[in-house]
C-alpha cells in the first residue's frame, strides 16, 4: 500500500546552518512529491514540489532532491532562520489525486 | 488562506450525536480533501472529492461520510460521533500538486 515515512521525528539546527529533512516513500507510481510546512495552530503550507521525472528542484532557500532508486526524498533549507521552526511533512500525490502525508519532522532552530 | 473557509473552527459534542463540518472554497478547484490530524499520526486522509458528487475513501474513512453537491462546498459528516473522532480536521483544495489547507476545525467528542 501507499506509505510515506520520515526518518527522524525531530531535528535541531543552529541558526544560519543548513537543514536537511529526509523522507522515504513506497509508492513508485506517485506523480508528485511535495513538502509542506506547518506552524503551530495553522494548516500545512505548501513549500515546494517535484515531479516524479525530476531529480532536483530549487526554490527560494529550499531545494528538494528525489532519489527514485532508493525511494528517498529530501528537503534542504539553506541558512536556517528562526522562522523556519515548524513541522515539515512530505507528501505524495498519485494520478488518482490522493494526497498522502508522512508523519512529520519537527525542526527546531537554536540561536 | 487561498480562499478556504472551514466551519466551525471549534466544536464540542457528545458521543452519539451527528456532526457536520463544512469546507467552503472560492477558488473553483476541482479536488477537495478532508484530513484528520492526531499526535503521532500526522495527517491522515479521510475522504476526498474529484468533482461534484464524485468522492472516494481515504485511509481512515470508517465512521465518516462526505457530500459535494456544489464545487465550492465539501461536507464531512460524523453520523454518530465517538471519542476516537476527537481530532483536528483539515480541509484542503488542489488543482495540481499544490494543495491549500484551511485553518482547521478542532472537534472534541465528550
Amino acid at each position: 500500500g501507499e506509505s510515506v515515512g520520515l526518518h527522524l521525528p525531530t531535528l535541531s539546527v543552529q541558526e544560519g546552518d543548513n537543514s536537511i529533512i529526509n523522507c522515504a516513500y513506497s509508492n513508485s507510481a506517485s506523480d508528485y512529491f511535495i513538502w509542506y510546512k506547518q506552524e503551530s495552530g495553522k494548516g500545512p503550507q505548501f513549500i515546494i514540489d517535484i515531479r516524479s521525472n525530476m531529480d532536483k528542484r530549487q526554490g527560494q532557500r529550499v531545494t528538494v532532491l528525489l532519489n527514485k532508486t532508493v525511494k528517498h526524498l529530501s528537503l534542504q533549507i539553506a541558512a536556517t532562520q528562526p522562522g523556519d521552526s515548524a513541522v515539515y511533512f512530505c507528501a505524495e500525490k498519485s494520478g488518482a489525486q490522493k494526497l498522502v502525508f508522512g508523519q512529520g519532522t519537527r525542526l527546531t532552530i537554536n540561536p | 488562506d487561498a480562499g478556504i473557509t472551514q466551519s466551525p473552527r471549534h466544536k464540542v459534542t457528545e458521543t452519539g450525536t451527528p456532526v457536520t463540518l463544512r469546507c467552503h472554497q472560492t477558488e473553483n478547484h476541482r479536488y477537495m480533501y478532508w484530513y484528520r490530524q492526531d499526535p503521532g499520526h500526522g495527517l491522515r486522509l479521510i475522504h476526498y472529492s474529484y468533482g461534484v458528487k464524485d468522492t472516494d475513501k481515504g485511509e481512515v474513512s470508517d465512521g465518516y461520510s462526505v457530500s459535494r453537491s456544489k464545487t465550492e462546498d465539501f461536507l464531512l459528516t460524523l453520523e454518530s460521533a465517538t471519542s476516537s473522532q476527537t481530532s483536528v480536521y483539515f480541509c484542503a483544495i488542489s488543482q495540481e500538486a499544490m494543495a491549500f489547507f484551511g485553518q482547521g476545525t478542532r472537534l472534541t467528542v465528550v
